[in-house]
């Protein structure tokens, strides 16, 4: 089945305490990225990756790292994660721009992360 | 910088009504708009993608419609049923910034039995 999937969906942690939340595709997409989603804000764009190794900052990108190192796989890294973190996050994907057009971008899941 | 609005925030409906929802934005420029549902704590599911040189597109009971110069895109649900009850978000891609959504506030929809 084609998705994208997210680990874990669920997590609470501690102020400082290093994470990874991970996401992956099975859709050979080349475009990957990030978003966070708070109430009254709406989804904002975190990092977006235009292929392996080639990524780029999005809207909200203060407090997080990423890496494309493969295809697939577009890890989001909290170095030290603080309470302003706490959101829920979604991983997208879509397949290669095709002219002029950009096709329709797929969700994950989703991953709850509250930090304490 | 690309505003997405969509009004209502909110709307309940009596089952079988049709639903009209809006969404607005400010930058005409834009590559596509895409119609998307998400139910309460879980992802977002792609319902309908409009190219920026098409007027509508339609799957089933769906049927969105998009109007560049006027900024604006309604999605019909035909015969509305309690399983449509959800958020209902729209976002578009605009030309000056890749391929990144920008997303309105959503509606949030309660169709009732």
């Amino acid at each position: 089945e084609a998705q994208v999937t997210q680990n874990p969906r669920y997590l609470i942690t501690v102020t400082g305490k290093k994470l990874t939340v991970t996401c992956s595709q099975n859709m050979n997409h080349e475009y990957m990225s990030w978003y966070r989603q708070d109430p009254g804000l709406g989804l904002r764009q975190i990092y977006y990756s235009m292929n392996v190794e080639v990524t780029d900052k999005g809207d909200v990108p203060e407090g997080y790292k990423v890496s494309r190192k493969e295809k697939r796989n577009f890890p989001l890294i909290l170095e030290s994660p603080s309470p302003n973190q706490t959101s829920l996050y979604f991983c997208a994907s879509s397949p290669p721009v095709l002219g002029l057009a950009y096709n329709e971008q797929f969700f994950g899941p989703g991953t709850r992360l509250t930090v304490l | 910088k690309q505003e997405v609005t969509q009004i209502p925030a909110a709307l309940s409906v009596p089952e079988g009504e049709n639903l009209v929802l809006n969404c607005s934005f400010t930058d005409s420029a834009i590559y596509n708009l895409q119609w998307f549902r998400q139910d309460p704590g879980k992802g977002l599911t792609s319902l309908l993608l409009i190219q920026s040189s098409q007027r509508e597109q339609t799957s089933g009971r769906l049927n969105a419609s998009l109007d560049k110069s006027s900024g604006r895109s309604t999605l019909y649900i035909a015969a509305s049923q309690p399983g449509d009850s959800a958020t209902y978000l729209c976002a578009v891609r605009i030309k000056a910034a890749g391929n990144k959504l920008t997303f309105g506030g959503g509606t949030r929809v309660l169709v009732k039995p």
